[in-house]
């Protein structure tokens, strides 16, 4: 079966300081990798998509950016972190490019920046 | 442009109660699918259901139901006789079509379900 971990689970950052958030699949190749963000009590924001290796697309101007070192790590980067990147971030996977395809979630990182 | 709009914030309900989380949605496609997750308090999101646009047959699975009626743009998720452990933000969402080939999902705010004991 397939598995999706984050790491790490918590993370409280400075201002100005980097970020490397790191998400990666087990039991399946070749997925569709996916980072989004939630905002307190607000709804799912994504990020960033990536259909293989290399290969990003940017949902939104932002001082994030992602990349996809193997088939199955997809890493979410800043170099300067700022306040408004706190937040919850989300990774997900799915299998193959047919738009019903079920998204699944990992665990989740949630981010403090002060 | 594609939307999907949950109108309710909040909702709290007393243990047993049944309570029906809304969902609309807005699309230019013909074709396309709508899902339900649920976040408990630990944040990981929880596939609950798939359903695509040609199939418009309600669906149980257990104390859960879903009713999806096409000339309305309603994909509504009913829970009967709920429990404490049903307490959770619960998203709906519709598959786009991106302009390379893939899609991605358009997330609706969530519903904040309270199953009080």
């Amino acid at each position: 079966s397939q598995t999706i971990h984050q790491w790490p689970a918590t993370l409280v950052q400075p201002v100005g300081s980097p970020l490397s958030l790191e998400c990666t699949v087990e039991g399946t190749s070749n997925p569709n990798l996916y980072w989004y963000r939630q905002a307190a009590g607000r709804g799912l924001q994504l990020l960033f998509y990536s259909v293989g290796i290399g290969q990003i697309s940017s949902e939104v101007p932002q001082n994030l950016s992602a990349s996809r070192p193997q088939d199955r790590q997809f890493i979410l980067s800043s170099k300067k972190l700022l306040l408004s990147d706190s937040g919850f971030y989300l990774c997900a996977w799915s299998g193959g490019l047919f738009f019903g395809t079920t998204q699944y979630f990992g665990p989740g990182t949630r981010l403090l920046v002060l | 442009a594609q939307k999907v709009t949950q109108a309710q914030t909040e909702i709290s309900v007393v243990e047993k109660e049944d309570v029906t989380l809304d969902c609309v949605y807005e699309t230019r496609d013909t074709t396309y699918y709508l899902f339900w997750y649920k976040q408990p308090p630990s944040g990981e999101l929880v596939f609950l259901i798939r359903r695509n646009s040609f199939d418009e047959q309600n669906e149980i699975s257990g104390r859960y139901s879903w009713n999806f009626q096409k000339s309305t743009s309603s994909f509504n998720f009913t829970i009967t006789a709920s429990q404490v452990v049903d307490s959770a933000v619960y998203f709906c969402a519709l598959s786009e079509r991106t302009t390379s080939g893939t899609y991605k999902y358009i997330f609706g705010t969530g519903t904040r379900l309270k199953v009080l004991a």
